[in-house]
């Protein structure tokens, strides 16, 4: 199984602060990595698919980047409404396998 | 839009079977593979297995290979999820949801159900 590794676990950040969170894959995935962001309560929404591309409804502020093992999540300018667990998942190969979540809050 | 509805939260003992159900409308059922993913209370997600809605084709996750049996129901648009040999570790919020892409059988998930809360206990 492909396993995937974030960082940090979490973090905590200023209003207009830019964020970037790190995934990294055990074998190389190709750009086959999506972000998620999970507010608590809700199901995962879908943010960043195909590694980079945003997926239609999304705020222009979250970016993706990275191919093969490693990955980024940027969040341009963080905003309240950004508070939540990012988690990436790729899906290169079954079985489909997530990254253990950061958790983003307000400082 | 497309929607995933699921069945409501379940409280098993161990060793039995829980049965939950994802109705989808909003578009046609067997145009896109869905996916059944689970969580743990404070945990993360762990992918379950996968249904093409279009033959029945299903591929288990090795962990509950054995357990999960997952299917289709055309008529209603519904698939359903079992799980047995429950153990207190089942204790969980249960997701179906569907891939992005018309007959992907892998991508991104951009619909969800609302989860339902599994809790196995004695």
């Amino acid at each position: 199984d492909i396993q995937m590794t974030q960082s940090p676990p979490s973090l905590s950040a200023s209003v207009g602060d830019r964020v970037t969170i790190s995934c990294q894959a055990s074998q190389d995935i190709r750009k086959y990595l999506n972000w998620y962001q999970q507010k608590p309560g809700q199901a995962p929404k879908v943010l960043i698919y195909g590694a980079s591309t945003l997926e239609s409804g999304v705020p222009s502020r979250f970016s993706g980047s990275g191919s093969g093992t490693d990955f980024t999540l940027t969040i341009s300018s963080l905003q309240p409404e950004d508070i939540g667990t990012y988690y990436c998942q790729q899906y290169d190969d079954l079985p489909l396998t997530f990254g253990p979540g950061t958790t983003v809050d307000i400082k | 839009e497309a929607q995933l509805v699921q069945s409501g939260a379940e409280v098993k003992k161990p060793g039995a079977t829980v049965k939950i159900s994802c109705k989808v409308s909003g578009y046609l059922f067997t145009d896109f593979f869905i996916h059944w993913v689970r969580q743990a209370p404070g945990k993360g997600l762990e992918w379950m297995g996968l249904l093409d809605p279009e033959d029945g084709e299903t591929i288990y996750a090795a962990s509950f290979q054995g357990r999960v049996s997952i299917a289709a129901d055309t008529s209603t648009s519904t698939a359903y999820m079992e799980l047995g040999s429950l153990r207190f570790e089942d204790t969980a919020i249960y997701y179906c949801a569907r891939i992005s892409r018309r007959r992907l059988r892998l991508g991104s998930f951009d619909f969800w159900g609302q989860g339902t809360l599994l809790a196995v206990s004695a």
